[in-house]
This record gives structure tokens, C-alpha cells and sequence, in this order.
């Protein structure tokens, strides 16, 4: 059974610092990794999507890598702001159905 | 842009009342999902469908149906509302089947008193 896994769960940052999130998953056998991003109490915002082929994914100051044969993707957040500030979520997408299985997510507090 | 809405933000109901929560797309999205979302738990997955009036079991969907017959519009029923359903209803939509991104809207705080 596929298991994802977000640490840490939390993480409070001077702005400005440049900071790693990291995922591992438990089935090398995916699809896809999502990274996304949610505000609290509202929905999913989608950050970056890696194929399973590829190694890693740029957007703005986000890059996310992955690593299939070890079970794990990183978010790098360069030059962090206060508007960073939310819980971020991975969630890989199984080769053999249409499912998400998501992370418990890592909520992130950069501080002015 | 892709956009995902959902009928209402906020939602209050009581137990044993039909629900209904709507959820529309307006990129023709082949696939749309329901999630429900608790703290300690996640995100779950309750149905999802891949057409028009084809539909799937997620992880969760005991207590829960749903509709869709139209491309754009993908309901969410909870026949008889019981408190242990009070959550966050998140709707997705994506363009195919697999390796395609899941997008998102606002979510539907339910509250079952």
C-alpha cells in the first residue's frame, strides 16, 4: 500500500532563507509527483507536476525534484517571503489508477 | 486558467437531511474527483468519475453518492447526513486519466449538527 510521508510537519523560517521540503512515498511505481500549495481554509492551489521520467520541475524561486528509485521528491523555495507562508502538500499519482495519495502536508511560517 | 467552483464556501445542515454539494468546471476536464479532508487524516479520496455519467469508488464513499450528467458538473450527494460527515469537501478536475494535474477549488466547509 502506498504510503506518503511530508517532513517535517512543520517548519518557521526567517524570510529570506532559501529551505527544503521534503516527500517520500513507499511504491517507486508512479505516474506523477504534484506538489501543492493550500491556504488555510481554502483549496488546493497545484505548484508543480514531475512525470515520472523526469527529474525535476522549475517555477519561479520553486523547483522540485524526484528521485523514483529512492521514494522521494524535494521542494526547494529559494529566497523565501511572508506570502509563502502555508501548508504544502505532495501527492503521487499511482500507475495503475487515478488516484492522488497524498502527504500530511508541511505547514510553513516565514516570518517577516 | 483553469477554474474549479464550488456551490458554497460555508454549509450547515442537519442530521439526517439530503446534501448536496455542486461542483463545476470550465475547461472540459474529462475527470473530476470529491475529496473530503479532516485533520490527522488528509486528504481522502470519497468518488470520482472519468466521463459523463461513469463513476468510481474512491477510498471512502460509504454514506456518499454521486452525479454526473453533464461534462462540466460533478455533484456530490450525502443521502442522510450524519455529524461524523462535518468536513472539508474539496472538488478537482483533470484533463485525462494519468500524469495529468489535479486543479482545485475553493472547498465546501459542511457542518452536520
Amino acid at each position: 500500500k502506498q504510503e506518503v510521508t511530508q517532513i517535517p510537519a512543520a517548519l518557521s523560517v526567517p524570510e529570506g532563507e532559501n529551505l527544503v521540503l521534503n516527500c517520500s512515498f513507499t511504491d517507486s511505481a508512479i505516474y506523477n509527483l504534484q506538489w501543492f500549495r493550500q491556504d488555510p481554509g481554502k483549496g488546493l492551489t497545484s505548484l508543480l507536476l514531475i512525470q515520472s521520467s523526469q527529474r525535476e520541475q522549475t517555477s519561479g524561486r520553486l523547483n522540485a525534484s524526484l528521485d523514483k528509485s529512492s521514494g522521494r521528491s524535494t521542494l526547494y523555495i529559494a529566497a523565501s517571503q511572508p506570502g509563502d507562508s502555508a501548508t504544502y502538500l505532495c501527492a503521487v499519482e499511482l500507475d495503475s489508477s487515478y488516484k492522488l495519495i497524498f502527504g500530511s502536508g508541511t505547514r510553513l511560517l516565514v516570518r517577516p | 486558467d483553469v477554474k474549479v467552483t464550488q456551490s458554497s464556501r460555508y454549509l450547515v445542515k442537519r442530521t439526517g437531511e439530503k446534501v448536496f454539494l455542486e461542483c463545476v468546471q470550465d475547461m472540459d476536464h474529462e475527470n473530476m474527483f470529491w475529496y473530503r479532508q479532516d485533520p490527522g487524516l488528509g486528504l481522502r479520496l470519497i468518488y470520482f468519475s472519468y466521463d459523463v455519467k461513469m463513476k468510481e469508488k474512491g477510498d471512502i464513499p460509504e454514506g456518499y453518492s454521486v452525479s454526473r450528467e453533464k461534462k462540466e458538473r460533478f455533484s456530490l450527494i450525502l443521502e442522510s447526513a450524519s455529524t461524523n460527515q462535518t468536513s472539508m469537501y474539496l472538488c478537482a478536475s483533470s484533463l485525462q486519466a494519468l500524469s495529468y494535474e489535479q486543479y482545485f477549488g475553493p472547498g465546501t466547509r459542511l457542518t452536520v449538527t
